[in-house]
């Protein structure tokens, strides 16, 4: 396994139009999260996943957002009706959650959004 | 709700000098994490630390978890090129683990 996957890893659309990202996790892992890095910021948490059970949505996202954890496998994150806002790099982790300790987050490298 | 600050925003450092970042929480944490960021790149994970009063070392770089629990610190000796980049402490905001961020600290080191 060669750790997260992301795609694509630019998209750049029009404002208006619908963006669908996916991520691969690690194999084993169980806990799945989308962050959005904008420059200069730390990683803003979005939503995650404990298998395919979304745990929390951030109160931040618009109803324009909406992921996906179908069998616990892979995740998809869409964004409808994209706003020039929504430009920034979305970033997909994964980790081995046990319940005595958080697990430290794997990334992928990111899909990169620009909104014209 | 929880919040992670991180000081400085910024760290200019000559080659070879030391410094130290800290982070803080406004709540207790279980553990806390940090991360390093190379320009362009992503997150990775540096270390874990989860007792009270935990100091770990990785080479040149020390972590430190303060006794409340509640701050932590990164010191970094005889700093070297390949120390730039942005490092990112980030604690579980919630009891299933879920990690909030600091907006971290973005390094500079001058030859």
């Amino acid at each position: 396994d060669t750790g997260v996957s992301q795609n694509p890893r630019h998209k750049i659309t029009k404002r208006g139009q619908n963006v669908t990202f996916r991520c691969d996790p690690i194999s084993e892992h169980n806990r799945l999260y989308w962050y959005r890095q904008t420059l200069g910021q730390g990683p803003e948490f979005l939503t995650y996943f404990q298998n395919e059970a979304q745990l929390e949505k951030s109160r931040l996202l618009s109803d324009r957002f909406s992921a996906e954890r179908p069998k616990g496998s892979f995740s998809t994150l869409e964004i409808q009706r994209t706003e020039q806002g929504d430009s920034a790099m979305y970033l997909c982790a994964s980790s081995l959650e046990s319940l005595a300790v958080t697990g430290e987050l794997f990334f992928g490298e990111g899909s990169r959004l620009t909104v014209l | 709700g929880q919040q992670v600050m991180q000081i400085p925003q910024y760290q200019h450092v000559q080659e070879g000098e030391d410094f130290t970042t800290y982070c803080n929480s406004s709540t207790t944490l279980s553990n806390i994490q940090w991360y390093k960021q190379r320009p362009g790149g992503h997150p990775v994970f540096l270390i874990q630390l989860v007792k009270s009063g935990e100091v770990k070392k990785q080479k040149r770089l020390t972590f430190q978890f303060g006794e409340a629990k509640k701050n932590s610190s990164l010191h970094i000796t005889a700093t070297q090129t390949t120390d730039v980049g942005t490092y990112f402490c980030a604690g579980p905001q919630d009891s299933w683990g879920k990690l909030q961020f600091g907006a971290g600290t973005q390094v500079v080191v001058t030859p």
